[in-house]
């Protein structure tokens, strides 16, 4: 149980072109999602928190513009590259939560290469 | 405010040593206290977790953490370490908020471990 997938596992694109990415959860419904950017040898930072219907809360120095979420659904939220740029390439990594109190599982993370 | 630190960017060990990884949080509130696994290009494993009671907690793949609040440490171990244990290991706090929601996970920097035969 517990499983959340990310499409796409990877994804090439020119610069100034859009991505987006999808997280679900498999099993469960989720309450909360959250995006992870993690930088090669880095650990994880946290981007945004997004609750189902609701607008993302944007972590300080993350472009909400740049940045879109949308979690329309309790099994579904999208992270959206805007106008992406070499600087934008990254693994992102999604998580998901039932409750206000449960443990956060994670997707398997989504490699951007921005040419 | 949460930290995370894990000493040790890198540990190596041999296949059946111990395997020692260590932890260290700062926290003004009662800690929930996580460790993550990594395998190279996949997401975070949630490997063992500790919340209230006991202070030992064991996980999955034969892994264990003792919570030592006077430390306030949180160091992973296995008795015995496999070739498939390779992989990078992040340690995690976060807190119950005001209103009895979690609060975010704040990771440490990870710790790449590498087992040799």
């Amino acid at each position: 149980g517990a499983v959340v997938s990310q499409h796409p596992s990877r994804v090439i694109c020119k610069s100034g072109t859009s991505v987006k990415i999808e997280c679900r959860s498999l099993d469960f419904q989720a309450t909360t999602m959250f995006w992870y950017r993690q930088f090669p040898k880095k650990s994880l930072m946290l981007m945004a928190t997004s609750n189902e219907g609701s607008k993302a809360t944007y972590e300080q120095g993350v472009e909400k513009d740049k940045f879109l979420i949308n979690h329309a659904s309790l099994t579904l939220s999208t992270l959206t590259v805007t106008s992406a740029h070499p600087e934008d390439s990254s693994f992102y990594i999604c998580s998901a939560r039932v409750g206000y109190t449960d443990t956060q599982y994670f997707g398997p993370g989504t490699r951007l290469t921005v040419l | 405010a949460q930290s995370v630190t894990q000493l040790g960017s890198h540990v190596s060990v041999s296949e059946g040593a111990l395997v020692l990884l260590r932890c260290n949080y700062s926290s003004s509130v009662p800690p929930y206290l996580f460790w993550y696994v990594q395998y190279p290009n996949q997401g975070l494993q949630l490997l063992l977790k500790y919340t209230t009671g006991a202070t030992l907690v064991k996980g999955i793949n034969g892994f264990e953490a003792e919570f030592k609040k006077s430390e306030t440490s949180f160091h992973l171990t296995k008795p015995s370490a496999h070739m498939s244990d390779a992989a990078e290991y992040f340690c995690a706090v976060s807190t119950l908020l005001h209103g009895g929601s979690q609060g975010n996970l704040i990771f440490g920097k990870g710790t790449k471990l590498s087992v040799k035969p």
